[in-house]
């Protein structure tokens, strides 16, 4: 099993430009979340999707917008991508969210916006 | 804000030496997790501890949770070179809120 994998893993914008960053489990996981993380700062929500066909907003949302592909995928979209938006975007996944159990992650996107 | 907060930042200690990072954080809980981060990687659970628990151990980690206090500590014994990395503590009530991490760097 390849777990959570996400793409790219790196990836440089300019102000303006849009992109979609591309999440999928294997492990037949209902709930899929994204972060992003900040130097000295720990993990904010952006989005999640509690179950398929579901995406509701989590701390940080304005300026993304998500998509629950099927019950494997999730992206994530920067429709105007700010050089605030820099930082590093996970995605995880876990069996329920409404559990907080245990979340995998993925290995991450590294994102430059100048 | 909710964000768990952990300290030290940062510690750096011998190789063979045990690694005390603590966590607190402000609601009532269901449950605490642990997580690791090597450099530029993802996140791997280490250990979850449930609000009716107060100690938990897998390997050489020791979790210890005081709901009193609202805190948590992770006990990292005889610590390896490989132990280096950031530490996250996470707690979940309605969501998970997480703390800014300890950044541990063990010394060889």
């Amino acid at each position: 099993n390849a777990g959570v994998t996400q793409t790219p893993k790196f990836q440089v914008l300019k102000t303006g430009q849009s992109m979609t960053l591309q999440c999928a489990q294997d492990m037949n996981h209902n709930s899929m979340y994204w972060y992003r993380q900040d130097p000295g700062m720990g993990l904010r929500l952006i989005y999640y999707s509690a179950s398929e066909g579901t995406t509701d907003k989590g701390e940080v949302p304005n300026g993304y917008n998500v998509s629950r592909l099927n019950k494997r995928e999730f992206s994530l979209r920067l429709e105007s991508a700010a050089p605030s938006q820099t930082s590093v975007y996970f995605c995880a996944s876990n069996w329920d969210r409404q559990l907080q159990e245990t979340q995998y992650f993925g290995p991450g996107t590294r994102l430059l916006v100048l | 804000s909710q964000q768990g907060e952990e300290d030290p930042q940062a510690l750096s200690i011998q190789e063979g030496e045990n690694a005390t990072m603590n966590c607190s954080y402000k609601t009532s809980i269901n449950n605490l997790q642990w997580y690791r981060q090597n450099s530029g990687r993802g996140l791997v659970h280490l250990i979850l501890i449930r609000s009716n628990e107060r100690e938990k151990h897998s390997g050489r980690l020791r979790v210890t949770l005081d709901t009193s206090k609202k805190s948590s500590s992770l006990l990292i014994t005889a610590s390896r070179a490989a132990d280096t990395a950031s530490y996250f503590c996470a707690y979940s009530n309605y969501q998970l809120i997480w703390g800014a991490g300890t950044k541990l760097i063990i010394k060889p």
